[in-house]
């Protein structure tokens, strides 16, 4: 099973700053990695796949890169909406589907 | 629009079932994988199964709820499904049913559901 770490495991940031995210696999993973964002009470909404490709309707402030084992999610300046909690996933070896343990982004 | 409507949780007594229900509209249902996933209380998201496109031929468990668990669809009611047996403490969470991709290796999901809660509890 591939495990994923996600650090840090709260980050506070403040408005408009900049938020690194950072997730790591337990082998390599190629790009096959997507990112999440999670607010309270809703459901996970996909931001990144491929690693790097935004999905439909995602704001170009939010990024992704990184290959085989490590990965990061780059909010760029962030806005009150973009406060929640951040989980990665593989899919490159599978079964199991595996998530992180999520990172969650507060205000500062 | 893509829309995916879970139902069937509730509360359930230690060794119960439950059959969990999504259904799908917005989108050729048949032409994509689909997954349970849930998310204990508090906690993060854990996978539960995937099943293949189309006839539904294969299927993925995760160990956890192997063997007690079963996913299903009917592509005519476009409708995805998860028959829960021998239910414990550990199997209490939100289940929300997601789209995968309409190939194995684009297993990343892109439309979920809001979400159905299932407690476990005597």
């Amino acid at each position: 099973e591939i495990v994923m770490t996600q650090s840090p495991a709260t980050l506070s940031v403040s408005p408009g700053e900049r938020a690194t995210l950072s997730c790591r696999a337990s082998q390599s993973v190629s790009s096959n990695l997507a990112w999440f964002q999670q607010k309270p009470g809703q459901a996970p909404r996909l931001l990144i796949y491929g690693a790097s490709t935004r999905a439909t309707g995602v704001p170009a402030r939010f990024s992704g890169s990184g290959s085989g084992t490590e990965f990061t999610l780059t909010i760029s300046s962030l806005q009150s909406e973009d406060f929640a909690v951040y989980y990665c996933q593989q899919y490159s070896n599978w079964p199991p589907l595996t998530f992180g343990g999520g990172t969650q982004v507060e205000i500062k | 629009q893509v829309q995916l409507v879970e139902s069937g949780g509730g509360l359930v007594k230690p060794g119960g079932s439950l059959r969990l229900s999504c259904a799908a509209s917005g989108f050729t249902f048949s032409d994509y994988y689909m997954t349970w996933i849930r998310q204990a209380p508090g906690k993060g998201l854990e996978w539960v199964s995937y099943i293949s496109s189309s006839s539904g031929s294969t299927i993925w468990y995760a160990d956890s709820v192997k063997d007690r668990f079963t996913i299903s669809r009917d592509n005519a009611k476009n409708s995805l499904y998860l028959q829960m047996n021998s239910l414990t403490a550990e199997d209490t969470a939100v289940y929300f049913c997601a789209r995968g991709g309409n190939s194995q290796y684009l297993a990343y999901f892109d439309y979920w559901g809001q979400g159905t809660l299932v407690t476990v509890s005597s």
